[in-house]
């Protein structure tokens, strides 16, 4: 069974560009969720959706970024215009139910704002 | 205010010998404990999951503690092997939330 993945693994951009991410949960997990780990800083939670609704989004930094998940099936997230302290890597995970709420996370994309 | 704080904040030990992992939180109310391995340029990959009815649990090498009283875990990792160089990270969930709330991890590093 395919684990999660996400694209792309690296990703450079100048300040005031758009970067768009893409994560792939594991099939069948209606759960799918947005971290980001910042320099020096720990992982923290962005958004969650159910299928294809945002059921939480408390942790979105500002209106810059922007999650979707059309179809319930793949999610991206959006950034414009990108900022310096936009920097570090987003990991996406995805549960089964929300019960155990097991998160399988991907290996992430790193993205760095110069 | 939920936080969960770890310690030593990177470790360096020799292959084959055993080391200990300190994690505290002020999470509240208390719903579950995680521990992660993290690779180099991986996501976080799930060791065990405690609820608060469990002391301990083991995964293999792997030995998590939980003291619900005084909210500290441990992870114990015995006769490490070269491939546990990794970081290790605690995470807590509050209530019934789907949040993880993760901790800033400890950073192990075994030598030969």
């Amino acid at each position: 069974e395919a684990g999660v993945t996400q694209f792309p693994s690296h990703s450079v951009i100048e300040k005031g560009q758009t970067v768009t991410l893409r994560c792939d949960p594991i099939s069948g997990h209606d759960n799918l969720y947005w971290y980001r780990r910042v320099m020096g800083k720990e992982i923290k939670f962005l958004l969650h959706f159910v299928k294809e609704s945002k059921q939480d989004e408390s942790g979105m930094p500002n209106n810059r970024f922007l999650a979707e998940r059309t179809g319930g099936t793949y999610s991206t997230l959006k950034v414009q215009p990108a900022e310096l302290e936009d920097s570090g890597v987003y990991f996406c995970a995805s549960s089964q139910d929300l019960v155990r709420n097991e998160q399988f996370f991907g290996p992430g994309t790193r993205l760095t704002v110069l | 205010k939920n936080q969960v704080e770890q310690s030593p904040q990177s470790l360096i030990i020799l292959e084959g010998k055993n080391c200990t992992l300190q994690c505290n939180y002020t999470v509240s109310p208390f719903s579950n404990l995680r521990w992660y391995k993290q690779d180099t340029g991986r996501g976080p990959v799930s060791l065990t999951i405690m609820t608060f009815s469990e002391n301990t649990k083991s995964n293999g090498r792997y030995t998590a503690t939980l003291d619900a009283d005084t909210k500290q875990s441990s992870l114990h990792i015995t006769a490490s092997q070269l491939s546990d160089s990794a970081s290790y990270i605690c995470v807590v969930i509050a209530g019934s939330s789907y949040k993880l709330i993760f901790g800033s991890g400890t950073r192990l590093l075994v030598r030969p």
